[in-house]
């Protein structure tokens, strides 16, 4: 079935380490995004990317990194610059940035 | 900068009854499109219902539709005939259409709780 997928589910990082979530998609989409999800705000753009090898920050991206180097595939890196990295993160995908969403079903990021 | 307001937190409505969730945004351009997205406590994001701004029909989908009034800058959700299964977080979002166009844009949220 055509979807996305993101891993792991459940993320545990201690202080100073980077981490990476994982995002695949086989729906063919061109346009893939990261959002980031804290209690009582809505959803906050981290980086989305158009195009294979081309990606663009959002409101919110210090503290993060991505690349896009298959159409399928967009990894989020948290790194130790981010200073309160706990939250939930999800990715979407869509056709075309003029397109509704569809998003994965999230990673749980905890920092202990 | 366009922006969208939820400003009802949480709602409730009985089984059966129905419910208008609201949202408005701001914004200087003419064409977008605008969401409704559902998120149950599985917290997977769905697209519940879609609008494009040059269309005048509000647009409906089965038990969801939507009151589109482009002049005031108002997106509201009706939910008819209102199902256990639809409790849920709702999120209003927004998307301009054109030369600056990159984003999807969120409201807060409202916490929809369905009682029986």
């Amino acid at each position: 079935d055509g979807g996305i997928t993101q891993s792991p589910k459940y993320l545990f990082r201690k202080e100073g380490q980077n981490v990476t979530l994982s995002c695949e998609q086989n729906l063919n989409h061109d346009a893939m995004y990261w959002y980031r999800q804290d209690p009582g705000q809505g959803l906050r753009l981290i980086y989305y990317s158009q195009i294979v090898n081309d990606f663009q920050k959002g409101d919110i991206a210090e503290g993060y990194s991505v690349s896009r180097e298959k159409k399928e595939s967009f990894p989020l890196t948290v790194t130790s610059a981010q200073k309160n990295p706990t939250a939930f993160y999800l990715c979407a995908s869509s056709r075309t940035l003029y397109t509704e969403a569809f998003f994965g079903q999230g990673t749980r990021l905890t920092v202990v | 900068a366009q922006t969208v307001t939820q400003s009802q937190p949480e709602m409730s409505v009985q089984e059966a009854e129905t419910v208008t969730l609201s949202c408005t945004y701001d914004t200087s351009e003419n064409n977008y499109y605008l969401f409704w997205y559902k998120q149950p406590p599985s917290r997977q994001m769905i697209l519940v219902i879609r609008q494009e701004a040059y269309k005048q029909q509000n647009a409906t989908e089965n038990r969801f539709s939507v009151n589109f009034q482009k002049a005031a800058k108002s997106f509201s959700l009706k939910i008819s005939d209102s199902q256990l299964g639809d409790t849920a977080m709702y999120f209003c979002a927004f998307m301009n259409v054109g030369y600056n166009t990159d984003k999807l844009i969120f409201g807060t949220g409202t916490r929809l709780q369905v009682f029986p």
